[in-house]
């Protein structure tokens, strides 16, 4: 099992650019999680799913949008980058215990 | 509004000796605790949990502590290993509607470093 794969890696964006951070897990978990992690600041909630069509805000919703076509896939995009937006973004499945995180994707918007 | 606060940015500790970290909460609707380790470039990996219904929770060289009296949790490593220098982070979810599952609130981390 590759468990909760993120891609990319790094991007940099500019201003009012507009990307896809993809995020894919091969645990069949039905609930997914994206999470933005600023420095020295704990992780936020930006939404979840719990399972396929069904996604809901967390706490840091604007400026991002996702959907959950299959209970494999949860990508998120973000429409207009800016500054604000840069960060390391996490993805993450649940289990009953506790959660795995993907190995993140570290954006910057310039 | 930090509802999960980790007040020491970071600790340092001699190999061998005991690593204590702490973590506070102020919603008293959290019942499920959780403790993740994260390195550099990776995402955080859970390391041991406790329910709100026990006060203490062990695994190996990592025990979980519990006073929700005064809302408060620690983790303590004993004993220390190089190994476990890495940024720790305290989690609280509410298992509102009675699911297995939550949305889970993260404290700011604390960098610990364990020195040979």
């Amino acid at each position: 099992n590759a468990g909760v794969t993120q891609t990319p890696k790094f991007r940099i964006l500019k201003i009012g650019q507009s990307m896809t951070l993809q995020c894919t897990q091969d645990m069949n978990h039905n609930y997914m999680y994206w999470y933005r992690q600023d420095p020295g600041m704990g992780l936020k909630l930006i939404y979840y799913s719990v399972g396929a069509g069904i996604t809901d805000k967390g706490e840091v919703p604007n400026g991002y949008n996702v959907s959950r076509s299959t209970t494999e896939d949860f990508p998120l995009r973000l429409e207009l980058a800016a500054p604000s937006q840069t960060s390391v973004y996490f993805c993450a499945s649940s289990y009953p215990k506790g959660e795995f995180f993907g190995p993140g994707t570290r954006l910057t918007v310039l | 509004d930090q509802q999960v606060k980790q007040n020491s940015p970071s600790l340092s500790v001699q190999e061998g000796r005991i690593s204590i970290l702490n973590c506070d909460y102020t919603n008293s609707m959290f019942d499920y605790f959780l403790w993740y380790k994260k390195y550099p470039a990776e995402g955080p990996t859970f390391l041991i949990s406790i329910s709100s219904i026990k006060d203490k929770n062990e695994d190996g060289r990592f025990t979980v502590f519990l006073n929700k009296s005064a809302k408060h949790l620690s983790l303590h490593i004993v004993p220390s290993q190089p190994g476990d220098s890495a940024v720790y982070f305290c989690a609280a979810r509410s298992h509102a509607g009675g699911t297995s599952y939550g949305k889970l609130t993260f404290g700011q981390g604390t960098i610990l470093t364990v020195h040979p």
